[in-house]
């Protein structure tokens, strides 16, 4: 079956570092790839998708880049704040519509 | 993007009562939608399909006379949770699916359940 393989937390940076979480995917068929968001208490939160391979999904400073040739969709940020600590979800939707998670990475950005 | 509207967001209901959640797509007919549960600090695991007009189809290890779904119209879907017991309380999720050639699966805001 498809599966999600997130790296391991927990991350912690100091504010404005550079953020990389990796994440490979294995699949059937031509899956969507998505990162979500969780802030502590709250529900999951869309941050960013590419429903194709080269696709460079991006929001809010983040990007990732749908990577077929290494089923990867790495997830990247410049500069991270403070605002950014949350747990993040990779996440693949197949045709059929089920979705598969990553196991979560936690990321704390300290002042 | 379309919406996909989960209630109650927050629910703390007794042991051995039974939780209604549901599932409504806003703005787009969902012949399909999905019910994820999410322990505490750890990732969400499917726990079964909902089919519009037709029985859901659950994964294993979870007990569908425990939870019930139901999918009757194709904007809405219904998880049940009968004789909550403390070890029920999660966050559970849905999910609803696009139809057409760029199908897509939209989720809703996720229905924190809380059983003492």
């Amino acid at each position: 079956g498809d599966s999600v393989t997130q790296m391991e937390g927990p991350v912690t940076l100091s504010e404005e570092a550079f953020l990389t979480i990796n994440c490979t995917y294995t699949a059937t068929g031509y899956p969507s790839l998505f990162w979500y968001v969780q802030y502590p208490g709250e529900g999951l939160q869309l941050l960013l998708k590419a429903t194709k391979a080269d696709d460079k999904g991006s929001n809010k400073g983040f990007e990732a880049t749908y990577r077929k040739e290494t089923t990867s969709f790495h997830l990247e940020k410049g500069s991270v704040q403070v605002s950014d600590s949350a747990v993040y979800f990779c996440a693949l939707t197949g045709n059929a519509g089920k979705s598969t998670f990553g196991d979560g990475t936690t990321l704390t950005v300290k002042p | 993007g379309a919406v996909v509207s989960q209630h109650p967001s927050r629910v703390i209901c007794k042991s051995g009562t039974s939780v209604k959640i549901e599932c409504r797509s806003l703005d787009f007919q969902a012949t399909t939608m999905f019910w994820y549960r999410q322990f505490p600090k750890q990732s969400l695991m499917l726990m079964a399909t909902s089919n519009e007009g037709s029985k859901a189809t659950y994964e294993q290890g979870v007990e569908k006379d425990k939870f019930l779904i139901n999918h009757a119209s194709l904007t809405l879907s219904t998880l049940t949770v009968t004789s909550a017991h403390p070890e029920d309380s999660s966050f559970y999720i849905c999910s609803a699916k696009t139809s057409g050639v760029n199908t897509e699966a939209f989720f809703g805001q996720g229905t924190r359940l809380t059983v003492v």
